[in-house]
């Protein structure tokens, strides 16, 4: 079983639509959390980082549930731009230790 | 402000040879992270740097990868010899701070072609 686990998708949405990624992960003891997002043949770059207590960045929401050890991403308002692959990422306790997962492809058409 | 440069952004070798990747993190970050990404495993984190000294490498697939960091604004990635599985998208990382718990900036990649 792989240490950090997401469906790889794809996803295919229509505009407007809204849309939730989720990501488990094995290691109890993981400490930090991400969302990455990465477009076809270019480098991934930081959507945004995941709180206990839950953060929000204009249509994207990112949830952490430690007791159940799943990470959360809700895109509302789906637009043409957020076509991409969506790496979960997180970090062993200690933090040297950075797990992405597979990433799951998003499509979202007009 | 320039992010992390790698170079060559693409190399195609035949098997049997050496291969040199480098990079350049960002001005002032203190640690530094090499990846490897295929289609089968993903993004995988080959061996990372703070301060200019090696923290964990058990990522390096064995014994034919090297990684240096000589300064703060160098690194490079060595397979000697190549082979066809090494095949891959490299990817360059740094970050301002200790750990893999703060952003990360990638590089644009560098695509390696393994005849």
């Amino acid at each position: 079983r792989k240490e950090v686990e997401q469906d790889p998708g794809p996803f295919n949405v229509p505009e407007g639509a809204t849309v939730a990624f989720n990501c488990t992960y094995s290691n109890s003891a993981s400490q930090s959390f991400f969302w990455y997002r990465q477009d076809c043949r270019k480098e991934p770059k930081l959507l945004m980082s995941v709180y206990s207590s839950g953060n929000e960045d204009g249509r994207f929401t990112a949830q952490l549930n430690r007791a159940s050890q799943y990470i959360s991403l809700l895109i509302r308002d789906s637009k043409l731009s957020d076509s991409a692959t969506y790496l979960c990422v997180v970090n062993r306790a200690g933090g040297f230790k950075t797990i992405f997962g597979a990433g799951t492809r998003l499509f979202v058409k007009a | 402000d320039a992010g992390v440069i790698q170079s060559p952004r693409h190399e195609v070798t035949e098997m049997g040879q050496e291969v040199t990747l480098r990079c350049k993190p960002i001005s002032g970050h203190n640690s530094l992270f090499w990846y490897r990404q295929t289609m089968m495993r993903g993004l995988e984190l080959l061996i990372y740097f703070n301060n200019n000294v090696p923290i964990d490498d058990s990522g390096m697939p064995e014994d034919r990868f090297s990684a240096k960091m000589p300064n703060a604004s160098f690194s490079t990635l060595k397979i000697q010899p190549s082979e066809p599985r090494d095949s891959a998208v490299y990817f360059c990382a740094s970050s301002s701070q200790g750990g893999g718990g703060n952003e990360q900036f990638f590089g644009p990649g560098t695509r390696l072609t393994v005849l």
